[in-house]
């Protein structure tokens, strides 16, 4: 079974930009999850979509959104790019039940400067 | 606000030996997990214990939880190279939000 996907691995933008990210969950996996990574603040959860909806979101600004297609594939997008936004962004899948193992993919490296 | 802190941030042991790591939290969890991640490999998922289970094995990892407490531990017996990683742990609450801690980077010396 392929596991989670997610591109592009790399990312250079400019302040003020946006940047679509994206993420293929494991084939069955209907839940995707979305975190940040830095090295000050570490893991910090961005949201979750089970079933093309959004049912849960962590503490992050409006600028950052998230969705999730019929096949389960998600794209986040943050908008109007702050330096701070540098970061792993990292998108974990799993089969939508309330204990669950949540399989993660490698990552994208966000740059802004 | 909830979030896992661990302990200790850093561990260096020698190969062979058993390496402990502890998470405390504030309020109540549905249930705790532990993931690892090094360079090579991303993030992985190690263990999870619920709410009312105390213990769990998975081949070398022990995972203790102490909900009176309000903390979980992490055993790895015969400490290899390749378990050289960060180890984190994830609370999940009441409001199923997933809340990392910021891990303990545990070094394998040879």
């Amino acid at each position: 079974k392929a596991g989670v996907t997610q591109t592009p691995r790399y990312l250079i933008k400019t302040r003020g930009q946006q940047v679509t990210l994206s993420c293929s969950p494991i084939s069955g996996h209907r839940s995707v999850s979305w975190y940040q990574q830095t090295p000050g603040q570490g893991l910090q959860f961005l949201f979750e979509y089970f079933s093309e909806t959004q049912r849960n979101k962590g503490n992050f600004p409006g600028r950052f959104s998230g969705r999730q297609f019929s096949n389960s594939r998600s794209e986040m997008n943050v908008s109007t790019l702050e330096l701070g936004d540098s970061a792993l962004y990292l998108c974990a899948s799993h089969l939508g039940t309330p204990t669950y193992e949540q399989y993660f993919g490698p990552g994208t490296r966000l740059t802004v400067t | 606000s909830q979030q896992g802190e661990e302990d200790p941030q850093a561990l260096s042991i020698q190969e062979g030996e058993n390496a402990t790591m502890n998470c405390s939290y504030k309020t109540s969890i549905n249930n705790l997990q532990w993931y690892r991640q090094n360079s090579g490999r991303g993030l992985v998922h190690l263990i999870l214990i619920r709410s009312n289970e105390r213990e769990k094995h998975s081949g070398r990892l022990r995972v203790t939880l102490d909900t009176s407490k309000k903390s979980s531990s992490l055993l790895i017996t015969a400490s290899r190279a390749a378990d050289t990683a960060s180890y984190f742990c994830a609370l999940r609450g009441g409001d199923d939000k997933i809340i990392f801690g910021k891990g303990t980077r545990l070094h394998i010396l040879p």
